[in-house]
């Protein structure tokens, strides 16, 4: 079957940063998103990747390992407001088209 | 504003009682999907669709069924609800496919609890 690990919770300390992982174990991978959860609120997107590397965006970056089925969420300069819940999904490839696979998602909470 | 729009935001309602949640978007999108959350579960993908006319099942599509008519429309019918079927939906929409990599806008979320 398809399988996505995150870890479930995390701490940090505001103005730290904090490296988020996810690994995949999937058949079709196609690609990889980040989303951002907000207690009670939608996902709002942050990353794709669909190469290896790093995408950088602002204070977030996001890598893949697409032979290490690998990803992670880099967060710099942390805030207050990046107390939130991170999704990663894994866009698969199936014989009718693409589905879109998440993680449970990792509860991150930003301290003083 | 561009937005996806869901309605109702919460309903209680009984076991069998047909339901149909709606979703609108207003950004011309081909794309549209349907998710439900669920603690410890994370978000899962129950149906999506490609453009009019064109929708496929996701990893949990049993007990829903959805159509595509219009672009800007994608509802989720669930023609007997179940106490399984308890849980937070999201609708979602982008310019194309995840293949693309195209980024989702979500719906605000429709809290469904079937007694």
């Amino acid at each position: 079957g398809q399988n996505i690990d995150q870890p479930t919770e995390m701490t940090a300390t505001e103005g730290a940063i904090v490296q988020i992982n996810c690994t995949y174990q999937t058949s079709g991978f196609n690609g990889l998103f980040w989303y951002q959860q907000h207690a009670g609120e939608a996902p709002t997107f942050l990353s794709y990747n669909v190469l290896d590397g790093l995408e950088e965006k602002g204070r977030f970056s996001s890598f893949l390992s697409r032979s290490k089925g690998y990803s992670y969420l880099l967060l710099k300069e942390l805030q207050m407001k990046d107390s939130a819940s991170y999704l990663c999904a894994a866009d698969l490839l199936t014989g009718g088209g693409n589905k879109l696979t998440f993680g449970t998602g990792t509860q991150l909470k930003v301290e003083l | 504003e561009a937005q996806v729009t869901q309605n109702p935001r919460y309903l209680i309602t009984v076991t069998g009682k047909k339901l149909t949640v709606t979703c609108s978007q207003n950004m011309n999108h081909e794309y549209m999907s349907w998710y439900r959350q669920d603690p410890g579960l994370g978000l899962r993908q129950i149906y999506y669709s490609m453009n009019v006319e064109v929708t496929d099942k996701g990893d949990v599509p049993e007990g829903y069924k959805v159509s595509r008519k219009e672009k800007r429309n994608f509802p989720l019918i669930l023609e007997s609800p179940s106490p399984n079927q308890t849980s937070l939906y999201f609708c979602a929409s982008s310019l194309g496919g995840t293949a693309l990599g195209y980024e989702q806008y979500f719906g605000p979320g429709t809290r469904l609890t079937v007694t």
